[in-house]
């Protein structure tokens, strides 16, 4: 089975700090991605990463930064927390043939931005 | 742009019966993807089941099937002989290939409630 694991279920950070959120994938998958859930509107893609090193915007990057140095993680990185950043924060991963491949969800982190 | 959109925020079945989940796309593309997501109340998103655009036979994975309608640009979810277990938000994504890894277009999901 296919497992993506994120680093915390649940998370509280204060307005300016610097926060990370790790996820990591065993199944040797090119495409990561981070959504970003908030109730009434869905997924929100913010970043997503085809290989390492690479990254592209989503629909909604401003405020976030994204980093892969290794194929198996993808880390999602606010620079300064803010009180609208607050949200469940999905990570996902999928095969190499765009489009085509099912993407495969973490459990997700609810950030709380005080 | 794609747009995806589900006109039900909640629906609410009884235990065993039929349910159809409604969901409406907007693309000019002619090859593309679209999958239904569930996301139990544990918050872990699963993959109930996916179509290609380019296949006229709808999808189905047991208890779960679609009505796929190109034409109309529809894509709804049946689920038959509901289960408690089927409680869930459902999520509709749509998503073309090629062009780069892009993410998933989602909807804004259904709230789905099971009557014991």
């Amino acid at each position: 089975d296919v497992k993506v694991t994120q680093s915390s279920r649940y998370l509280v950070k204060r307005t300016g700090e610097k926060v990370f959120l790790e996820c990591v994938q065993d199944m040797d998958h090119e495409n990561m991605f981070w959504y970003r859930q908030d109730p009434g509107l869905g997924l929100r893609l913010i970043y997503f990463s085809y290989d390492v090193k690479m990254k592209e915007k989503g629909d909604i990057p401003e405020g976030y930064s994204v980093s892969r140095e290794k194929k198996e993680r993808f880390s999602l990185i606010l620079e300064s927390a803010s009180t609208n950043q607050t949200s469940m924060y999905l990570c996902a991963s999928s095969f190499g043939d765009r489009g085509r491949d099912t993407q495969y969800f973490g459990p997700g982190t609810r950030l709380t931005v005080l | 742009a794609q747009t995806v959109t589900q006109s039900q925020p909640e629906m609410s079945v009884q235990e065993a019966e039929t349910v159809t989940l409604s969901c409406t796309y907007d693309t000019s593309e002619s090859d593309y993807y679209l999958f239904w997501y569930k996301q139990p109340p544990s918050r872990q998103m699963i993959l109930v089941i996916r179509q290609e655009a380019y296949k006229q036979q709808n999808a189905t994975e047991n208890r779960f099937s679609v009505n796929f309608q190109k034409a109309a640009k529809s894509f709804s979810l049946k689920i038959s002989d509901s289960q408690l277990g089927d409680a869930a938000m459902y999520f509709c994504a749509y998503r073309t290939p090629g062009g780069g890894a892009d993410g998933l277009t989602f909807g804004k999901g259904t709230h789905l409630i099971i009557q014991p």
